[in-house]
């Protein structure tokens, strides 16, 4: 099982839709988690983190179940500039201190 | 505020040539600091970080190498080239433990010919 795993897409939506990714972590004992966005030959930066219990960010919407070791990323009102590629980050993992990065979701909001 | 710079933009690089990418960040101490490199549609390969000056963790056996010359310099070098190292490098950097969150450069378009 990966460390990190996540639906690759893509996901096409239209425009004012409500958009929901899944992640699945391994490390039942991984205490941080974050939401990256990665444009189109652009570095990641960081959307949001995670926390135990939710949190609410304009229409970004993060969640977090630790008995499923799964972290969820809501998007409501989706806008063509939500096109992006979502990276699911969690860490640590089995003794590595380090974040992992899940491989992303790609995201396309159609007009 | 904290920035990271990260140099150059873009690069061509012939095959067994060496490598150079330089990586600073400005506005805080001692920050742990990550080289890595990402293919075309792939997702993010972790090749070194660092957690303090002259500190260097390597990830994944390659012909690449880093070095932490200064707190805020990382340095990621090869002295011969393979087609295999085309890909986005992107330096990143935070505080804390390895676990906080990072943030990333620019990066750095590189294609081996």
């Amino acid at each position: 099982r990966k460390e990190v795993e996540q639906d690759p897409g893509p996901f096409n939506v239209p425009e004012g839709a409500t958009v929901a990714f899944n992640c699945t972590y391994s490390n039942s004992a991984s205490q941080s988690f974050f939401w990256y966005r990665q444009d189109c030959r652009k570095e990641p930066k960081l959307l949001m983190s995670v926390y135990s219990s939710g949190n609410e960010d304009g229409r970004f919407t993060a969640q977090l179940n630790r008995a499923s070791q799964y972290i969820s990323l809501l998007i409501r009102d989706s806008k063509l500039s939500d096109s992006a590629t979502y990276l699911c980050v969690v860490g640590p993992n089995f003794g590595n201190e380090k974040l992992t990065f899940g491989t992303g979701t790609r995201l396309t909001i159609i007009p | 505020s904290q920035t990271i710079h990260q140099w150059p933009a873009t690069l061509v690089q012939p095959v067994g040539s060496p490598l150079s990418l330089e990586c600073t960040v400005e506005g805080t101490s001692n920050p742990n600091l990550y080289w890595y490199r990402q293919a075309a549609g792939r997702g993010l390969q972790l090749l070194f970080y660092s957690v303090g000056i002259g500190q260097i963790s390597s990830e994944v056996p390659q012909n690449l190498s880093a070095s932490r010359p200064q707190d805020r310099q990382f340095i990621l070098s090869s002295k011969k080239l393979l087609l295999s190292d085309s890909g986005f490098y992107l330096c990143a950097w935070s505080v804390g433990g390895l676990w906080e969150p990072q943030h990333f450069g620019d990066g750095t378009r590189l294609s081996i010919l």
